[in-house]
């Protein structure tokens, strides 16, 4: 099965851009999506499919992917941005749904 | 507007069972996919169960295969998980999210603690 890797933990500071990854061998042949959780609340989703966004997400979210790597880039980094994100992906050979470990983004 | 609300969690002794439900609203819900998700205390999310639209197709995390049941009541509009032979490791809180086509989880619930404790 699939293991994606994230980095535990990320730091900006307010106003500049975030890029937090999600590595996998083959993870630009998969769908990757992308989402948020503050402390107390259920994840939301702010990308999916790679590069899109559900309604409601601001245009600061943007990501890619492609080869061993997908991105999810936060520009112009604000507080409110400060929580955990995973990334996931399904797999497909079992109809599973694989999470990765997750990345705490801190606002300095 | 979109609503998935969960229930029935609770503190339970190892070995004992549990079910859990997750009412829906806001949509149709008999046309969606749904999914549970846990998240242990302080730890990421793992991916629990999948159901088809129709009940037909229903599939498991290895950690919880042979223990756990998803269902659906589409008269209902609720979706369940039976978790029988409860262990330690099963302490989480768990989430129902609605499935978007493409693989990801458009909708979640605010999830309903389940605690493993003798």
């Amino acid at each position: 099965s699939y293991v994606l890797t994230q980095p535990p933990s990320v730091s900006v500071a307010p106003g500049n851009t975030a890029r937090l990854t999600c590595g996998e061998d083959n993870i630009g042949g998969k769908n990757v999506h992308w989402y948020q959780q503050k402390p107390g609340q259920a994840p939301v989703l702010v990308i999916y499919s790679d590069t899109d966004r559900p309604p409601g997400i601001p245009e600061r979210f943007s990501g890619s992917n492609s080869g061993t790597t997908a991105s999810l880039t936060i520009s112009g980094v604000e507080a409110g941005d400060e929580a955990d994100y995973y990334c996931q992906v399904s797999d497909s050979s079992r109809d599973h749904r694989v999470f990765g470990g997750g990345t705490k983004l801190t606002v300095l | 507007q979109v609503q998935l609300v969960e229930s029935g969690g609770g503190v339970v002794q190892p070995g004992r069972s549990l079910r859990l439900s997750c009412a829906a609203s806001g949509f149709t819900f008999r046309t969606y996919h749904m999914h549970w998700v846990r998240q242990a205390p302080g730890k990421g999310l793992e991916w629990v169960s999948f159901i088809s639209y129709d009940g037909s197709d229903k599939y498991y995390a290895d950690s919880v295969k042979g223990r756990f049941t998803i269902s659906r009541d589409t008269s209902k509009s609720t979706l369940y998980l039976q978790i029988n032979s409860l262990r330690a490791e099963d302490t989480a809180l768990y989430y129902c999210a609605r499935d978007r086509a493409g693989g990801s989880f458009d909708y979640w619930g605010q999830g309903t603690l389940v605690t493993v404790s003798s």
